[in-house]
């Protein structure tokens, strides 16, 4: 199985910071390299897939980047709403796996 | 609208069959490349992939619980049934079943509520 590895684990941030969340596979997973937000209580959204493609409706202070093991989620301008864990999950093979989440935490 | 929904037991004893529906709308799984996949979360942990069925009746499964999983379609009732043996507290986490394709088969672009299974005796 591809094991995917997320840091950090949690990070305290302020409205309007610039936030880089960092995503490593344990191999190559081409492009295929996605990124969910989940609330409290509420069920995963995607956000992104294909490395860089924003789902409809995903405001573009949303990116990603990177490329074969290694991969970025950034917000640009942190805002109210954005305070969720993010977790990022490889489709190159199965089994699907997750990483192991990022919680984003008001400063 | 695409829209999914869990049902099932919200609480099982250890070593029962848990079975879980997904009931959807909106799409079908007869289309072409259209799939629909279960995930669960234990309770303050991360997400974990349980299995997937295609609308070709193509079936895939996590390798730690392969031995343990089912999952069948009913596509005349727009139902996914995921069944899951011999449960133990360790399983108790909330259940998705999530639509993924027809394009990008591998990520899931509608989620339902999820459901909480709870593992006790």
């Amino acid at each position: 199985d591809i094991q995917m590895t997320q840091s950090p684990s949690s990070l305290s941030a302020s409205v309007g910071d610039r936030v880089t969340i960092t995503c490593r596979a344990s191999q190559g997973i081409s492009n295929h390299l996605a990124w969910f937000q989940q609330k409290p209580g509420k069920a995963p959204k995607s956000l992104i897939y294909g490395i860089t493609s924003l789902q409809s409706g995903v405001p573009s202070r949303f990116s990603g980047g990177g490329s074969a093991t290694d991969f970025t989620l950034t917000i640009s301008s942190l805002q109210p709403e954005d305070f969720a864990t993010y977790y990022c999950q490889q489709y190159n093979s199965y089994p699907l796996t997750f990483g192991g989440g990022t919680k984003v935490e008001i400063k | 609208q695409v829209t999914l929904r869990e049902s099932g037991p919200a609480l099982v004893k250890p070593t029962q069959t848990l079975t879980l529906t997904c009931t959807f709308s909106g799409f079908s799984l007869t289309t072409s490349g259209m799939c629909v996949n279960w995930i669960r979360q234990p309770p303050g942990k991360a997400l974990e992939w349980l299995a997937r069925i295609d609308w070709d009746n193509d079936r895939f499964y996590s390798t730690s619980l392969r031995t343990r999983l089912t999952i069948s379609k009913d596509t005349s009732k727009n139902q996914v049934v995921l069944t899951m043996t011999n449960m133990d507290p360790v399983d108790t986490a909330t259940y998705y079943c999530a639509r993924s394709g027809p394009v990008i088969r591998g990520v899931s672009d509608y989620w339902g509520q999820g459901t909480l299974v709870t593992v006790s005796s």
